[in-house]
């Protein structure tokens, strides 16, 4: 059955701390993995996509990088304004829908 | 050039009424999917549309849900007899192609039902 696990399901981390978010995927024929971020009352944001095992993307303090079994999202030296929720997903197969994890709710404390 | 507009952001029904969900997708963006959002649940998938076409409804409850994108004018989702386990956060995202990349999701509508 495919799944798209994310943890943890929240982190606190104070601002500076780096850290990262692991997304495990158990899908047949990955056609990419997606990253968003959905603040509080909004619609998630397109962060990144993934392909291939190895590819990596930066934007700011974020890199999202990719193996044959889950994907992570680095933190460096977050900002209060990184606070959010982050969201993968992947498409699955036979599908043009994303299936997406719970998410990590990530707090950074000034 | 604006984005996907979905209205209204907050929507309270009563018990048995009906909830109608309006989303406009970005300028040139043909292709419509709706999701919805329960309270710490991940987004689910419901539908995806094309103009005047469902191409998968495969996430919509079989009863009292539908969704069209007519030719003219915004998608619209529609719960009838809507129950409080409706009451959910229902987003739309667009693109512009029939592919996984490039989704720009609206802001969404939540609705109430008490």
């Amino acid at each position: 059955e495919d799944q798209v696990t994310q943890s943890p399901e929240a982190l606190r981390l104070q601002e500076g701390e780096s850290s990262s978010l692991n997304c495990s995927y158990t899908v047949s024929g990955l056609r990419g993995l997606f990253w968003y971020r959905q603040d509080p009352g909004k619609g998630p944001e397109f962060l990144f996509t993934l392909y291939s095992a190895g590819e990596e993307k930066e934007k700011e303090r974020l890199k999202a990088t990719l193996t044959k079994k889950e994907s992570f999202l680095h933190i460096t030296a977050p900002k209060p304004e990184d606070s959010a929720t982050y969201l993968c997903a992947v498409p699955l197969e036979g599908a043009n829908n994303l299936f997406f994890g719970t998410g990590t709710r990530l707090t950074v404390i000034p | 050039n604006a984005g996907v507009m979905q209205n209204p952001r907050h929507l309270v029904r009563r018990r048995g009424q009906e909830a109608r969900l309006r989303c406009s997708p970005m300028k040139g963006h043909s292709h419509v999917y709706w999701y919805r959002q329960l309270p710490e649940e991940g987004l689910k998938f419901m539908v995806y549309l094309q103009k005047e076409n469902i191409i998968d409804e495969s996430g919509m409850p079989k009863e009292r849900f539908s969704a069209e994108f007519p030719k003219e004018g915004p998608s619209i989702l529609r719960i009838q007899q809507v129950v409080r386990g409706d009451s959910a956060a229902y987003f739309c995202a667009s693109s512009p192609s029939g592919q996984a990349y490039g989704y720009t999701f609206g802001s969404g509508t939540r609705l109430t039902v008490v």
